[in-house]
């Protein structure tokens, strides 16, 4: 069965710092993976997304996440955090064993950034 | 910009009330699915649609019933409403064309429900 994992339910950086949100997934097919963030009280945007052109994939916002098969990961980045960054992030799998079309979610990570 | 519109952001219902939460999207997607957000639990699916009258239950379908008359509208039904079902409900659509795998799911911003 197809799953996510994102390790850390809570980061926190400073601003200006390196953003690293871990994701790790299970797929026994070339997996289609998504990031989307969640501003408080809004729904789910669309971050950024794999399906298996580049394994480098540039975001909104410059984030960017890196596909990597012998580790099946693909942690978001971003060079210099925002405080406008603080949101909600979720990493998804593309669900291809059952409901074609849906998604599966991590239990996403809350981000915060300090002054 | 695909727009997915929720037509309650804040309800506040009585134990055992019907509840119906609307949907509408206007770029002609095919599918649309609910999904539920609670805290440390990530997004869970409640009911797909892939098309007009065409339903599939997700992963919490128990307590819940949805609707798809039209194309562009998808609704959630809470038949008899309980204080566990208190929560976020999301809406979202997206393409089913080639390659649907792959395709971005969009979401409307939410209904925050609360049953007391």
């Amino acid at each position: 069965a197809q799953s996510v994992t994102q390790l850390g339910s809570h980061v926190s950086v400073s601003e200006g710092a390196l953003v690293l949100l871990r994701c790790n997934y299970s797929s026994s097919v070339p997996p289609y993976l998504f990031w989307y963030v969640q501003y408080p009280n809004q729904g789910l945007q669309l971050l950024l997304k794999y399906t298996s052109a580049a394994t480098l994939v540039k975001g909104i916002n410059g984030f960017e996440a890196e596909f990597k098969k012998s580790e099946t990961s693909f942690h978001l980045t971003k060079p210099s955090a925002h405080m406008s960054d603080a949101a909600e992030y979720f990493c998804a799998v593309s669900d291809q064993e059952g409901s074609q079309g849906n998604l599966i979610f991590g239990k996403g990570t809350k981000l915060s950034v300090k002054p | 910009d695909v727009k997915v519109t929720q037509s309650s952001r804040y309800l506040v219902k009585r134990t055992g009330e019907k509840v119906f939460l609307e949907c509408v999207q206007d770029m002609d997607h095919e599918n649309m699915f609910w999904y539920r957000q609670d805290p440390g639990l990530g997004l869970r699916l409640i009911y797909f649609s892939y098309d007009v009258k065409m339903k599939e239950k997700g992963d919490i379908p128990e307590g819940y019933s949805v609707s798809r008359e039209k194309k562009e509208r998808f609704s959630l039904i809470l038949e008899s409403a309980s204080t566990n079902q208190t929560s976020m409900y999301l809406c979202a659509s997206s393409y089913r064309g080639r390659g649907a795998a792959g395709n971005t799911i969009y979401f409307g911003e939410g209904s925050w429900l609360t049953v007391v």
